[in-house]
């Protein structure tokens, strides 16, 4: 079983829609929470980082983390062709100055007009 | 204000040579992290190296080496190069620490025939 589960879509849906990505894991250590937006032939940019359980809001995008579950949520509101790419989570642990990160396998997003 | 910059951006190379990839942190950065990124999947973390020394190794075999500058730029070394290591190879540069301020290059994608 891998330590980060993700559904690897692919995802489709009209423009404006509202788009929920989630992940799921196992391993209880990981404090720090992130999505990362890749394009198609480039790096992984972060998008939204949390640390430990909560909410987190930055325009149309809302990230939640439920610890107790070992679920984390990405919400995409009045969602944009501009916003198709592939959604990647992320966490890493509380150690003692590494920060090796661990991914899901990413979802495939594409928003039509 | 450059950010992580790698060399070469597509390489081909036969099964059993080497090969070495490259690296240059984002300004003010201190740490450079390896990962692989194969087709369809997420980043998998290589080795992360501070300070010269590798500080983090993930689950990759001892094939896989590299080495940091004292002008904090990086190599990854691939030795007997198999099919299976074709990917995507990702750098990240970060704060010693700072597990959200990872920036990514676009990558060096090698294929191996």
């Amino acid at each position: 079983q891998k330590e980060v589960e993700q559904d690897p879509g692919p995802l489709s849906v009209p423009e404006g829609a509202i788009v929920s990505l989630n992940c799921t894991y196992s391993n209880s250590a990981f404090q720090y929470f992130m999505w990362y937006r890749q394009y198609s032939r480039k790096g992984p940019e972060l998008l939204m980082y949390t640390y430990s359980s909560g909410n987190k809001e930055d325009g149309r995008f809302t990230a939640q983390v439920d610890k107790s579950s070992k679920y984390i949520s990405l919400f995409i509101r009045d969602s944009q062709p501009s916003d198709s790419a592939t959604y990647l989570c992320a966490m890493s642990e509380l150690t003692g100055g590494g920060n090796k990160l661990t991914f899901g396998t990413g979802t495939q997003l594409k928003v039509e007009l | 204000d450059a950010g992580v910059t790698q060399s070469p951006t597509h390489l081909i190379k036969t099964r059993g040579q080497q090969v070495t990839l490259r690296c240059s942190p984002k300004s003010g950065h201190d740490t450079v992290s390896w990962y692989q990124q194969a087709l369809g999947q997420g980043p998998q973390f290589i080795f992360q190296y501070y300070e010269e020394e590798e500080r983090q190794r993930g689950n990759f075999p001892d094939r896989f080496s590299g080495h940091q500058f004292p002008n904090y730029s990086s190599e990854l070394n691939v030795n007997a190069l198999l099919l299976g290591d074709s990917a995507l190879y990702l750098c990240a540069s970060s704060s010693r620490g700072d597990h959200y301020g990872y920036t990514f290059g676009s990558g060096t994608r090698l294929t191996v025939v």
